[in-house]
């Protein structure tokens, strides 16, 4: 089944530890995204990435970190997360840039204490 | 890109056609207009998009004005299961730039 996965779905955690949110996608996309959305502020890019080891900053990219060393994953690092980043997080990915269609995952809820 | 502007919320009964408008009224020539949806903390799905002609797939129906600065989604026989936030997005896919999801039409579908 075609699909792009996130885990973990939920965490909670506290300020300062480092934790790592995975994505991965099995349509060998080459476009791969994160948004984090909170109520009252709809969806907000993070980062994107065009391709492998191609990667760009988004609208909010403060305190967040990504790589793209494979094609299919697309890890969301958070070095040392504050409560503000407490949010829900949404991995997606599309055949390349431009695409109309983008797949989402099924998200992550983060919270952060 | 050019802003869009959706209603934040709408009620449909159930069975009646859905009717979301969307105005684009800074749209340029090359900008297309994207059409997704969020059923409740889902990832968003994509529904349908469009450049100048009307279009319909299995979903939806997808209105573009003469003037491309509004648009409407049409939903044709809403079920519960219609019941989400709905997001326009105009963007020109050759530009670089990235979609815009904003805050959406919420819409509610009533038995």
């Amino acid at each position: 089944e075609a699909q792009v996965t996130q885990n973990p779905r939920y965490l909670i955690t506290v300020t300062g530890k480092k934790l790592t949110v995975t994505c991965s996608q099995n349509m060998n996309h080459e476009y791969m995204s994160w948004y984090r959305q909170d109520p009252g502020l709809g969806l907000r890019q993070i980062y994107y990435s065009m391709n492998v080891e191609v990667t760009d900053k988004g609208d909010v990219p403060e305190g967040y970190k990504v790589s793209r060393k494979e094609k299919r994953n697309f890890p969301l690092i958070l070095e040392s997360p504050s409560p503000n980043q407490t949010s829900l997080y949404f991995c997606a990915s599309s055949l390349s840039y431009g695409s109309y269609e983008q797949y989402f995952g099924p998200g992550t809820r983060l919270t952060v204490t | 890109d050019a802003k869009t502007t959706q209603p934040p919320s709408m009620d449909c009964a159930e069975g009646r056609a859905a009717n979301l408008p969307c105005n684009h009224s800074t749209i340029s020539g090359n900008e297309y207009v994207y059409w997704y949806r969020q059923i409740h903390s889902q990832g968003p799905q994509y529904i349908i998009h469009g450049l100048k002609n009307n279009e319909t797939n299995e979903m939806a129906s997808l209105i573009i004005t003469e003037d491309r600065k509004s648009s409407t989604l049409i939903l044709p026989h809403a079920t519960l299961r219609d019941t989400a936030v709905y997001y326009c997005i105009a963007l020109n896919p050759n530009t670089g730039n990235q979609f815009y999801f904003g805050t959406g039409t919420s819409l509610t579908v009533i038995p």
